[in-house]
This record gives C-alpha cells, structure tokens and sequence, in this order.
C-alpha cells in the first residue's frame, strides 16, 4: 500500500498570505495520478487540482500544484477567506500485485 | 448536470450488513468507474474500494483496511452503484460518499449517506 503523508498538519496563516502544503508518498508516484481536495466543514470535498498540476474546472489560479515522484505540493498564492480549510491529496498507484487508491491525512489551513 | 445520491445509511448494530446505494444521473453511467469513499466523525478520508466500468471488465480493488468485508458492484442498466459491508464494526461509523472516477480522480461527490454501528 501507498501511503502519503501531508506536512504540515495545521498551517496558520492570514488572509493574503501564501500557503504551501506538502504531500509525500512512500513509493513513486506518476503525476497523472495525483490530485488535491479541499474539504470545508459540512461538504463534501472539492478537486481542485488533477494530474499533479491542473486546475479543475472553475477553480481560481491563485490554486496550482506541482511536483513528480515523491514529493508534490499544492501552492495557494494569496489566501481568499473562503480557502481556510481542509486540504487532501489523493494518489493511485500499483504495488506488488495490487492496484489501489489512497489519500493522505489532510492538511488544515486555519485562520491566524 | 452530474448527480450522484447516496442512500441506505442507518443504525445498523456491530456484526450486521448494510448495503449502500449510489443512484447516478447525467452522465453515461456505464463509461465510468465508481468508488466509495469513507469519513470517520472528525477524521479525514479513507478509500474503500472502486469498480471500473465494463470496458474494463468491471474489475474491482478494495483498500486493504477493508478486503474481504465489503464487495462493491454495479446495476448498469439502472445506473446504480453498490457498497456492500459486512461484519460491521464500531470503527465503521461514518459518512460514505460515492464518487465518479474520471481517470485517476474522482468527481464528482455524492452528498453522502451516514451509517453509524452501535449497539
């Protein structure tokens, strides 16, 4: 099993401010199978960014993501109010014989 | 517009089954693989399983966390996607969401169905 783990796991931070989340994984990852969600309390989680690095549709700019193997990070350029939340990846990926899914812990972006 | 409604959720006591449904409309059901998804009461998300479409021979994989447990199938023909659980356990209790797989993502989201497992 893959499994991701999202750093840090509160981040604080104002308004206006840049954010920068991280999500690991224990084994390679291809960027065409990694995604983020933001879930706001109450709702069901929102893609925000497919394949690594591509928006989703009406998502706003100031969200990008990049990375490739390990190591992906999910960038908020300047912090809407709106945008405090939580914050998962998703990856799918094959290991030994299997094929499955896996998110990471969640990363919640909170009002400072 | 891409709808997916969860239902069957319940009070359901530890060692019981529960079937869950996921009704979808909007989109061409049978091109799509479905997945479930669960969230334990103030935790995060936790993949259960997913079915592929029949292009893929409606293969399915399950979290290992839960393999063995449950079975997720689907009804094509009515545009409906199965959650089957067995031997539930406290540990069970939360909000199960459906979703589309599109490639290596899912969305969108159903509103979810709460099942809680208690004596």
């Amino acid at each position: 099993e893959i499994v991701l783990t999202q750093s840090p796991g509160t981040l604080s931070l104002s308004p206006g401010e840049r954010a920068t989340l991280s999500c690991r994984s224990s084994q390679s990852v291809s960027r065409s199978n990694l995604a983020w969600y933001q879930q706001k309390p109450g709702q069901t989680p929102r893609l925000l960014i497919y394949a690594t690095s591509n928006r989703a549709t009406g998502i706003p700019d100031r969200f990008s993501g990049s990375g490739s193997g390990t190591d992906f990070t999910l960038t908020i350029s300047r912090l809407e109010p709106e945008d405090f939340a939580v914050y998962y990846c998703l990856q799918y990926g094959q290991y030994g014989s299997s094929r499955g899914f896996s998110f990471g812990p969640g990363t919640k972006v909170d009002i400072k | 517009d891409v709808q997916l409604v969860e239902s069957g959720g319940g009070l359901v006591q530890p060692g019981r089954s529960l079937r869950l449904s996921c009704i979808a409309s909007g989109f061409t059901f049978s091109d799509y693989g479905m997945t479930w998804v669960r969230q334990a009461p103030g935790k995060g998300l936790e993949w259960l399983g997913v079915i592929r479409s029949e292009s893929y021979g409606a293969t399915t994989d399950y979290a290992a966390s839960v393999k063995g447990r449950i079975t997720i199938s689907r009804d094509d023909s009515r545009g409906i996607a199965y959650l089957q659980m067995n031997a539930l356990k406290t540990e069970d209790t939360g909000m199960y969401f459906c979703s589309r797989v599109w490639n290596s993502w899912f969305d969108p989201w159903g509103q979810g169905t709460l099942v809680t497992v208690s004596s």
